[in-house]
């Protein structure tokens, strides 16, 4: 089993949908939640932190963290085709200090 | 606030050789992390550092290493570099806390050939 596992899409949605990303992890007692996004050819953008469960809203941006079914989620509400991208989940495991876990990411396509 | 500065961003080196790459983090961020990022893998953690103390490390062979300097500035080095050693090399600041908010430079691409 992968210790961060996200479907690697492509996730397809149409200009002003919702895009639904999701992440599965391991380590039950991991602390610290991360999204990502990298265009190709880019490094890796920070778009949202989470550490504890419920959702945490930052513009069209949505996380949701859920300790007891070890999901983190990502929405984009009235997704554009700018969004189209990577979507890397993230996450420490504990005791893990500065170490991040990356899931392989979902493909993200935008479409007009 | 400047970003996360990596040099050089690009690099072709032939096996066997040994490469050092540079990182600048964000003013104020004493933490240096470095990944490694490729096509099969993914991104992978190599190593972090913390007031010039490696904190923490990833599952890499010992011909990766790093240091840290006084300033926060981090150096990573690859000796006797294979052919699978081709990647985006990144470099990651955050403040001194454990467990926060990391941000990436541009990246290394380094080739071996």
């Amino acid at each position: 089993q992968k210790e961060v596992e996200q479907n690697s899409g492509p996730l397809s949605v149409p200009e002003g949908a919702i895009a639904s990303l999701n992440c599965t992890y391991s380590d039950r007692v991991s602390q610290s939640f991360f999204w990502y996004r990298q265009y190709s050819g880019k490094s890796p953008e920070l778009i949202m932190s989470i550490y504890s469960n419920g959702d945490k809203e930052d513009g069209r941006f949505t996380a949701q963290l859920n300790k007891a079914s070890q999901y983190v989620s990502l929405l984009i509400r009235d997704s554009q085709p700018s969004d189209s991208a990577t979507y890397l989940c993230a996450v420490t495991p504990s005791g893990g200090y500065n170490k991040l876990i990356f899931g392989a990411g979902t493909r993200l396509a935008v479409h007009p | 606030k400047a970003g996360v500065t990596q040099t050089p961003r690009y690099l072709i080196k032939t096996r066997g050789q040994q490469v050092t790459l540079s990182c600048s983090p964000i003013s104020g961020h004493r933490s240096v992390s470095w990944y490694q990022q490729t096509p099969g893998q993914g991104l992978q953690f190599l190593f972090e550092y913390f007031s010039e103390t490696q904190r923490n490390k990833g599952n890499f062979p010992g011909r990766f290493s790093g240091r840290q300097f006084s300033n926060s500035r981090s150096e990573m080095n690859v000796s006797t570099l294979e052919l699978g050693d081709s990647a985006l090399y990144l470099c990651a600041s955050s403040l001194a806390a454990p467990e926060r908010e990391q941000y990436f430079g541009p990246g290394t691409r380094l080739t071996v050939t």
